[in-house]
């Protein structure tokens, strides 16, 4: 099966920094239409889990611009931009292109 | 609207089986796929598995000798059953359906199994 790997458990910021989040890929997660199947997920205090990011780079409909989802292959990275205080929550990534599914360990962005 | 909700029951004895259902509604089983995902206290998500819309199954390795996933379409409904519960089966279960472009969009409100004697 994929094996996602997110480095950081933690991560520890100030509000108005920016702030990378990274998720490797034990094969690559390019499939044939050209998409790659990584989407980003945050999760909150309250338990709630809300996708962010699909196809490594599209934002879900309502997602603030400054959530920005790049990377290719194997390496794929979240980026926030000016972090809000409603942003410290984990981040979780998950990889759909084959089956078993699996998501990465994640990461809790915290404050500094 | 599209909803999912789970239901089953809040504690199970370790050695024994654990039971929950998912009751959809807004969308069809035969359309779009339900998966399991739980999360143990203080833990990431882990994937369980998956009916898919054809009626076919797909499990985590870690799990799929325990684990059953099985579906009512006429009642709109999606089962796990999981046998030989331990202690770190203690989770909270959430089912959840993905778009058409492979993401969730759609989760329940999750249900709290402790395992305990």
């Amino acid at each position: 099966q994929i094996m996602l790997t997110q480095q950081a458990e933690s991560l520890w910021i100030s509000p108005g920094e920016r702030v990378s989040i990274t998720c490797r890929a034990s094969q690559s997660l390019l499939y044939t239409d050209g998409k790659h199947y990584l989407s980003w997920y945050q999760q909150t205090p309250g338990q709630t889990t809300k996708a962010l990011i699909y196809h490594a780079s599209v934002r879900t409909d309502g997602v603030p611009t400054r959530f920005i989802g790049s990377g290719s292959g194997t390496e794929f990275t979240l980026s926030i931009e000016h972090v809000q205080p409603e942003d410290f929550a984990i981040y979780y990534c998950l990889q759909t292109l084959k089956s078993p599914w699996t998501f990465g360990g994640g990461t809790k962005l915290e404050l500094k | 609207e599209v909803q999912l909700k789970e239901s089953g029951p809040g504690l199970v004895q370790p050695s024994q089986t654990l039971s929950l259902t998912c009751t959809v509604s807004g969308f069809s089983l035969t359309d779009y796929s339900v998966h399991w995902v739980r999360q143990p206290p203080g833990k990431g998500l882990e994937w369980m598995g998956v009916m898919w819309s054809g009626g076919s199954t797909a499990y985590n390795s870690a799990l799929k000798s325990r684990l059953s996933i099985s579906r009512d379409t006429s009642k709109s409904q999606v089962f796990l059953k999981m046998n030989s519960l331990q202690t770190e089966d203690t989770a909270i279960y959430y089912c959840t359906r993905p778009t058409g472009s492979n993401y969730f969009d759609y989760w329940g409100q999750g249900v709290m199994v402790t395992v305990s004697s």
